[in-house]
């Protein structure tokens, strides 16, 4: 069975930085594209960004190009996202997901606030 | 960026209603579309994929239909577990996006 864990997320303060992360099992994961998906709080789903298995092919949504970086540890089954310059708008529950253009499996979220 | 527009964004219906959801995409998307439900404070799940293809497990009063550019959603006959929040999403080409969401309630 797959199973996606996601950590990391609290409290920060607007300008600040935080690093999430998935570890995942149940599958083999090297041979995934995984996925970063949030929801910021009463509102729908936002695709974040995506590195491909090997990892050559990394993707954004134009609103954190340039501030959130995606990478991934195949030896430890488990992939990151780091948020740098966060901003208020950024506040959302963070989702792992896997696969490409069809997340066929989520975590249970993790989330992360904005404020100050 | 595709956007994709779902109506209505909430429902209110009985259990043994028939239902329908439509998500419409701003160009031509051909099948490359998935809907998920999503339960409160739960993660989502694949309902259909290429538009009208049933995922492993889920009853088969779910079904989905459409290409192009407009898609529905159609649950036969509603059980008290699928009153969630149901969400359309583009598969044709990044940045992938999701529709604003179809709130499901009971009447």
């Amino acid at each position: 069975e797959v199973h996606l864990v996601e950590s990391g997320g609290r409290l920060v303060k607007p300008g600040g930085s935080l690093r999430l992360s998935c570890t995942a099992s149940g599958f083999t994961f090297s041979s995934y594209t995984m996925n970063w998906v949030r929801q910021a709080p009463g509102k729908g789903l936002e695709w974040v960004s995506s590195i491909s298995s090997s990892p050559s092919n990394i993707y954004y949504v134009a609103s954190v190009k340039g501030r959130f970086t995606i990478s991934r540890d195949n030896a430890k089954n488990s992939v990151y996202l780091q948020m740098d310059s966060l901003r208020d708008e950024d506040t959302a529950v963070y989702f792992c997901a896997k696969g490409g253009a069809e997340f066929d499996s989520w975590g249970q979220g993790t989330l992360v606030t904005v404020s100050s | 960026d595709i956007q994709m527009t779902q109506s209505p964004s909430s429902l209110s219906a009985s259990v043994g209603d028939r239902v329908n959801i439509t998500c419409r995409a701003s160009q031509s998307i051909s099948r490359y579309l998935i809907w998920y439900q999503q339960k409160a404070g739960k993660a989502p799940k694949v309902l259909i994929y290429a538009a009208s293809s049933l995922q492993t497990g889920v009853p088969s009063r779910f079904s989905g239909s459409g290409s192009g550019t407009d898609f529905t959603l159609t649950i036969s006959s509603l059980e008290p577990e699928d009153f969630a929040t149901y969400h359309c999403q583009q598969s044709y080409n990044t940045p992938w996006t999701f529709g604003q969401g179809t709130k499901l309630e009971i009447k």
